[in-house]
């Protein structure tokens, strides 16, 4: 059983457009976290929700905009793609608690802006 | 501002030899480190993790050694097998879930036949 999921794996899509990406932890974790992957591979934190609550908002464009309707769900809406949205995104999720914020990633969603 | 660098972007080594990736962090405030594994067309895998309150950790094959008084983290895998090419990852953050995590810029290891 995939214990983080993401859709679509892979998303080409025309400059301007808007999109949606959908990530689902089947783990009960409390937190859920974007991350944006760069072509060289360099992993940067875009948000993270706990217990359906923004907690981590980085410095990203008001374009992403993430909505979590359950502690479950965590799915990333961007608005207006632009050329330099093209990269991998990554789902996460972890349990946190006295012991550690290990997180567990989602397959990853590839999207290629034109 | 915060970084976590690693010392190099690649790394060959010899199919049943030691590997040794090194990361340096840069926030004294960072309480727990974390190792990841990339493979091609994969997320990221937890390896190994270590809070700041202890210098060194071992799992199956790994062992990860903390250094804070030089802001320095290394993970070794012993006797590295074809699977273990990948990316590796370390990544540093405080104590909360509001700390930011952040995540070095990654070292490929490949391994010789």
């Amino acid at each position: 059983d995939t214990a983080v999921s993401q859709t679509p794996k892979y998303l080409v899509t025309q400059m301007g457009n808007d999109k949606s990406i959908k990530c689902e932890q089947n783990l009960g974790h409390d937190t859920m976290y974007w991350y944006k992957q760069d072509s060289k591979k360099f992993l940067k934190i875009m948000f993270s929700y706990n217990n359906k609550e923004l907690i981590i908002n980085e410095t990203v464009p008001n374009r992403f905009s993430p909505k979590s309707p359950d502690k479950a769900h965590l799915n990333l809406h961007i608005n207006s793609l632009e050329l330099g949205d093209s990269a991998v995104y990554f789902c996460a999720s972890s349990q946190d608690g006295d012991l550690l914020r290990k997180q567990f990633f989602g397959p990853g969603t590839r999207l290629t802006v034109l | 501002g915060e970084s976590v660098g690693l010392h190099l972007p690649t790394l060959s080594v010899q199919e049943g030899d030691n590997s040794i990736i090194n990361c340096a962090y840069s926030n004294s405030a960072s309480d727990y480190f974390i190792w990841y594994k990339q493979e091609s067309g994969k997320g990221p895998q937890f390896i190994i993790d270590i809070r700041s309150n202890m210098d060194k950790r071992q799992g199956q094959r790994v062992t990860v050694l903390l250094n804070k008084t030089v802001k320095h983290l290394s993970l070794q895998i012993a006797a590295t097998q074809p699977g273990d090419s990948a990316v590796y990852f370390c990544a540093a953050t405080g104590h909360s879930s509001a700390s930011k995590i952040i995540f070095g810029s990654g070292t490929r290891l490949s391994i010789r036949p």
